[in-house]
């Protein structure tokens, strides 16, 4: 079965950084494109950022500059660099496994049981 | 980039059909067939329920399907259940910066 198991949240000051983790299992890793899903405390969900299973990025304006996502295919890993953190970072990061390289199209069709990134003093 | 717009809540009773929809622009939801829709039970991770504007994936119920006209998607769900009380999200691929966009959410409540 495929499972994202997510980890690294932490309380966080303003202005840190944190790295998250997700470690996929079930699946070729590999061979998917993957992405990072935000949602904050009682809000909608929010797009955050994007690696190709060939390493091609892309991030949600909000966040571009700050964030760095990543991945390791050697280790089923992805990973999301948080720098220079604000309060409105605050809320649940999801893991989510898009779709096939091979495929054209924009979906996620499984998720971990997402992290919790609070930020505050 | 706003978020697509979805109705903040909509209700019906068990075994009658509701429909909720998601506007998004030319950029998005009129570009692309790339809509999906993800229901979300509380302190629960989303699911998805439709793909590529009215695909379902395995295991999803044939009571959820989905439909696009121009710059705006639906997803109808028939025979209500209980179990189908929860938020909905609707998402669209982009021709802008941003990669993805999510609509704000519709609470669906089972009367």
């Amino acid at each position: 079965d495929v499972e994202l198991v997510e980890s690294g949240g932490a309380l966080v000051q303003p202005g840190g950084s944190l790295r998250l983790s997700c470690i996929a299992s079930g699946f070729t890793f590999s061979n998917y494109n993957m992405n990072w899903v935000r949602q904050a405390p009682g809000k909608g969900l929010q797009w955050v950022s994007y690696i190709s299973s060939a390493g091609t990025v892309h991030y949600a304006d909000s966040v571009r500059g700050r964030f760095t996502i990543s991945r390791d295919n050697t280790e089923d890993s992805l990973y999301l660099q948080m720098n220079s953190l604000r309060a409105e970072d605050t809320a649940i990061y999801y893991c989510a496994r898009g779709v096939n390289k091979n495929y054209a199209g924009w979906h996620f069709d499984y998720w971990g049981q997402g992290t919790l990134v609070p930020v505050s003093s | 980039q706003s978020a697509l717009t979805q109705p903040a809540s909509v209700s019906g009773s068990p075994g009658q059909s509701i429909t909720i929809s998601c506007t998004g622009t030319s950029s998005d939801i009129g570009a692309y067939k790339f809509v999906s829709w993800y229901q979300q039970h509380p302190g629960k991770a989303p699911k998805l329920m439709i793909f590529d504007v009215s695909n379902r994936p395995s295991g999803v119920s044939y009571r959820f399907s989905g439909s696009k006209s121009g710059n705006t998607a639906s997803l109808t769900i028939s025979g209500l259940q209980a179990e189908d009380e929860a938020d909905y999200y609707c998402s669209s691929h982009t021709s802008t910066s941003t990669l993805g966009i999510f609509g704000g959410g519709t609470k669906l409540t089972v009367l």
